[in-house]
């Protein structure tokens, strides 16, 4: 399967607690975005990285969450000291480039009990 | 996203046409997408449509865009129990921003 993988499916973690995802985008896709999604919305755009390079963070991404890339290739979204708001699924993208088609992954859902 | 808008419910019978309507207010987003996304799934593309162009047919979608209306229109046709799932619209220039979704029943 050459599509966008991402890792855990499903956490179930308590407040407080730390988490990390992990998503893995096509292969010769530089681009790589960070979404989240709740119910009965639409994704909502967190961060985005050219190569390694995190260019644009959404004013949704609190100090509490950071992200990484740090080859260029796989990236890593960390929520620090989860809250109960933070209960959503995260979806990761890809894309050949700027403004192109985003391929998705199946997204991982977190609950924060 | 504030930005995109679409209404939330369509049910329809199965084998008639669907149309999913979205207006966007970025009159310089460079591509317009409309995704499907099923139960616990992630978002599934279906097309798209560069904004110079006015009109895309794929299979049984067809894509209209009314650039001066900043309306864009995703029509199913025949449609089919399969193609129950919620439709999303996006729109892109730097970053990708996405409407709440249409839920799309299909009755059979």
């Amino acid at each position: 399967d050459t599509g966008v993988s991402q890792d855990p499916r499903h956490k179930i973690t308590k407040r407080g607690q730390n988490v990390t995802f992990r998503c893995d985008p096509i292969s010769e896709h530089n681009r790589l975005y960070w979404y989240r999604q709740t119910l009965g919305q639409g994704p909502e755009f967190l961060t985005y990285f050219q190569n390694e390079a995190q260019l644009e963070k959404s004013r949704l991404l609190s100090d509490r969450f950071s992200a990484e890339r740090p080859k260029g290739s796989f990236s890593t979204l960390e929520i620090q000291r989860t809250e109960q708001g933070d209960s959503a699924m995260y979806l990761c993208a890809s894309s050949l480039a700027r403004g192109r088609e985003q391929f998705f992954g199946p997204g991982t859902r977190l609950t924060v009990l | 996203g504030e930005d995109v808008e679409q209404s939330l419910f369509l049910s329809v019978r199965e084998g008639d046409s669907s149309v999913i309507n979205c207006t966007y207010t970025d009159s310089s987003s460079t591509y317009l997408y409309w995704y499907k996304q099923e139960p616990g799934a992630g978002l599934q593309l279906l097309t798209y449509i560069f904004s110079n162009m006015d009109m895309k047919q794929d299979q049984r979608l067809t894509v209209l865009l009314n650039k001066k209306d900043k309306h864009l229109s995703l029509r199913i046709a025949d449609t089919q129990t399969g193609d129950s799932a919620i439709y999303f619209c996006a729109e892109s220039k730097n970053d990708m921003r996405f409407g709440a979704g249409t839920r799309l029943t299909v009755k059979p």
